[in-house]
């Protein structure tokens, strides 16, 4: 149980196109999910939190018209980045949380690593 | 602003070794703290503590939390190559938010 999906696994797009990544939750209800960005020998940053159904909440220095997220249903969130540069090339990865199981927490999507030319 | 302290951020040891992993935090509501590790792509999970002295136990790995002194220990006992992997720890605070610290990378050798 507790499966997170993220699609696509890996993106390559030209500079000033926009890129949309997918998050499942797949055999539960994700009433929070999370992006996060990781660059490379570096920790996750989480960019944003959002609830479905509302506004995403972002951490300080993401900007929200760069970083579109939607969070449509209980169980799919996708982050757009729109007119991406190639500063934006990192490995995103969402998380879900919900009643899950016994645990409740973030269980972790597989990450997108997206290339920016 | 929420901290995260891993320490050391890098292990080297042989295989068959007893690790130990320091993860030191100050934030505010905090609600549990987790344990994950990473390899190539996103994290797993490992443990998720919220009582102080309770150890949890899977295989060769335990961690156990000290919420009066604000620290978490993460212990890999009998060493293999497949443990080589980032481990990061992340207190959970409020709205199910996680702030992880900067991680060990542990390398075992054969």
């Amino acid at each position: 149980g507790a499966v997170v999906s993220q699609h696509p696994s890996w993106v390559i797009c030209k500079s000033g196109t926009s890129v949309k990544i997918e998050c499942r939750s797949l055999d539960f209800q994700a009433t929070t999910m999370f992006w996060y960005r990781q660059f490379p020998k570096q920790s996750l940053m989480l960019m944003a939190t959002s609830n479905e159904g509302s506004k995403a909440t972002y951490e300080q220095g993401v900007e929200k018209d760069k970083f579109l997220i939607n969070h449509a249903s209980l169980t799919l969130s996708t982050l757009t980045v729109t007119s991406a540069h190639p500063e934006d090339s990192s490995f995103y990865i969402c998380s879900a949380a919900g009643l899950a199981g016994v645990e409740d927490t973030q269980y972790f999507g597989p990450g997108t690593r997206l290339t920016v030319l | 602003e929420d901290k995260v302290v891993q320490s050391p951020l890098s292990l080297v040891v042989h295989e068959g070794d007893t690790v130990t992993l320091n993860c030191s935090y100050e934030v505010t509501n905090f609600r549990s703290l987790l344990w994950y590790k990473q390899e190539k792509k996103a994290p797993t999970f490992l443990f998720m503590l919220t009582s102080s002295g309770i150890e949890k136990k899977s295989g060769r790995l335990s961690s156990i939390l000290d919420k009066k002194e604000l620290f978490s220990i993460l212990n890999i006992t009998a060493t293999q190559t497949g443990d080589s992997a980032i481990y990061l720890c992340a207190p959970e605070t409020s709205g199910s938010r996680l702030t992880f610290g900067e991680g060990t990378q542990l390398t075992v050798n054969p």
